[in-house]
């Protein structure tokens, strides 16, 4: 079985540009979550969507938003982008809401 | 008060050897810890969750609950070099949607 899986693995962008990540879920999967992870930091929550509709958002600003779509994939979407959202982006998947997560690779997204 | 608090370590042990990794967290309304393993360069892997006081095995892992504390560890036992990672504590309330991870305890298994 396919695990969670996201794109691209790598990415380079100027400030101000915005990018679009995406995530693939575990089968069966209702739940995707969203993290940023700086080095040396643990993973920061940004979002949980659990069927189809936006759960939690974390301490970001409107420039971070994200959306899941009928097939339970999802995108983390960052506008105007800054040096300091250079990162690990993860996407996380679980059967519900309240369920333990699965990781997918990751995006290493660098803002120059 | 940080939401989960970790030691950053680095936590240095011989091979063979009980590692012992501690987590506090500030939420009494918790109900459900997870400990996850992150090599470098690598995204977090589960590998022990406990929902109860008390203590629970998984092979060379046991993960230890007291609520009334709020205090987690995960105890690895025989300890090998492949051990060597960073060991985040994550926490989620109850009916609550995100999980929330401390900064982790770099661990390092010396051969």
């Amino acid at each position: 079985d396919a695990g969670v899986t996201q794109s691209p693995t790598h990415l380079i962008k100027t400030r101000g540009q915005h990018v679009t990540l995406r995530c693939s879920p575990i089968s069966g999967h209702k739940s995707v979550s969203w993290y940023q992870q700086v080095l040396g930091q643990g993973p920061q929550f940004i979002f949980q969507y659990y069927e189809k509709e936006e759960r939690g958002r974390g301490n970001f600003p409107d420039r971070f938003s994200a959306r899941q779509f009928p097939n339970y994939s999802s995108e983390l979407n960052v506008n105007a982008l800054l040096l300091g959202d250079s990162a690990l982006y993860l996407c996380a998947s679980s059967l519900a809401q309240n369920e333990k997560l699965f990781f997918g690779s990751g995006t290493q997204l660098s803002v120059l | 008060q940080k939401e989960v608090e970790q030691n950053s370590g680095p936590l240095s042990v011989p091979e063979g050897a009980i590692a012992s990794l501690n987590c506090t967290y500030s939420d009494r309304g918790s109900q459900s810890f997870f400990w996850y393993r992150q090599y470098s360069g690598k995204s977090p892997e589960l590998i022990m969750f406990i929902y109860s006081n008390g203590d629970k095995e998984d092979g060379r892992f046991t993960a230890q609950l007291n609520k009334a504390s709020q205090y987690v560890s995960l105890l690895i036992r025989d300890s090998q070099p492949s051990d060597s990672a960073t060991y985040l504590c994550a926490v989620k309330g109850n009916g609550g949607f995100k999980t929330i991870f401390g900064a982790g305890t770099r661990l390092f298994v010396k051969a």
